[in-house]
């Protein structure tokens, strides 16, 4: 069966250190997005690719960076992780025109 | 620029009852209109979605919704509550097909008592 798979589930990093977070898929979407969910916030957007080599900036893209190099992949990159960046992250995929797949999640927490 | 907004952020009832959950939007032009739930430790998964057509709109488990453009709303109901049915519902909207403008209200935990 198709999948979003994300890793780690758990992360614990230090203020100042980079982080990537990974995020796979097998429904062959060409959409890819990433997201942060915080309490009260609901999910924001932070970056989202439409395609191999295309990178798009989201609503809180500041402190972030995505690359994608294949259909399948579309890490996440936190430059020099910061507390205000402690947060659940969410991968999600979409085909043109189709509702957002979504991934199980990673919590991060910036100590 | 599109908004959502959930009226509670905290839903209770008993198993049996009635569910009403309430979403409100905002949009320049017909929208796109999703619920997705969110059970503990998982990504949110979609319930329903309304693209255009009939306005109300039939979901998995139960739900329904109905778009209602005069009162830009879209409540997400279900007759009869489960125990299953406690989660966190987010009701989403997008003016696009690309979904890189969707946005997702706050969210609504429902919590049902036996």
């Amino acid at each position: 069966d198709a999948e979003i798979t994300q890793s780690p589930r758990h992360k614990i990093t230090e203020t100042g250190r980079q982080v990537t977070l990974a995020c796979h898929q097998t429904w062959n979407h060409n959409n890819m997005f990433w997201y942060r969910q915080d309490l009260g916030h609901g999910l924001r957007l932070i970056h989202y690719s439409y395609g191999v080599q295309d990178t798009n900036k989201g609503e809180v893209s500041d402190g972030y960076s995505v690359s994608r190099s294949n259909t399948e992949d579309l890490p996440l990159t936190l430059e020099s992780a910061a507390s205000s960046q402690t947060s659940v992250y969410f991968c999600a995929s979409s085909a043109l025109r189709g509702f957002l797949v979504f991934g199980p999640g990673t919590r991060l927490t910036v100590l | 620029a599109q908004s959502v907004t959930q009226l509670g952020s905290h839903v209770s009832v008993s198993e049996g009852a009635l569910v009403l959950l309430r979403c409100n939007y905002s949009s320049s032009v017909p929208p796109y209109l999703f619920w997705y739930v969110q059970y503990p430790n998982q990504g949110l998964q979609l319930l329903l979605k309304y693209t255009t057509g009939a306005t109300l709109v039939k979901g998995i488990n139960g739900f329904e919704a109905e778009f209602k453009k005069s009162e830009t709303s879209f409540h997400l109901t279900k007759p009869s509550a489960h125990m299953s049915d406690a989660a966190e519902y987010f009701c989403a909207v997008s003016e696009g097909f690309n979904n890189n403008d969707m946005r997702f209200g706050a969210g609504t935990r429902l919590t049902v008592k036996p």
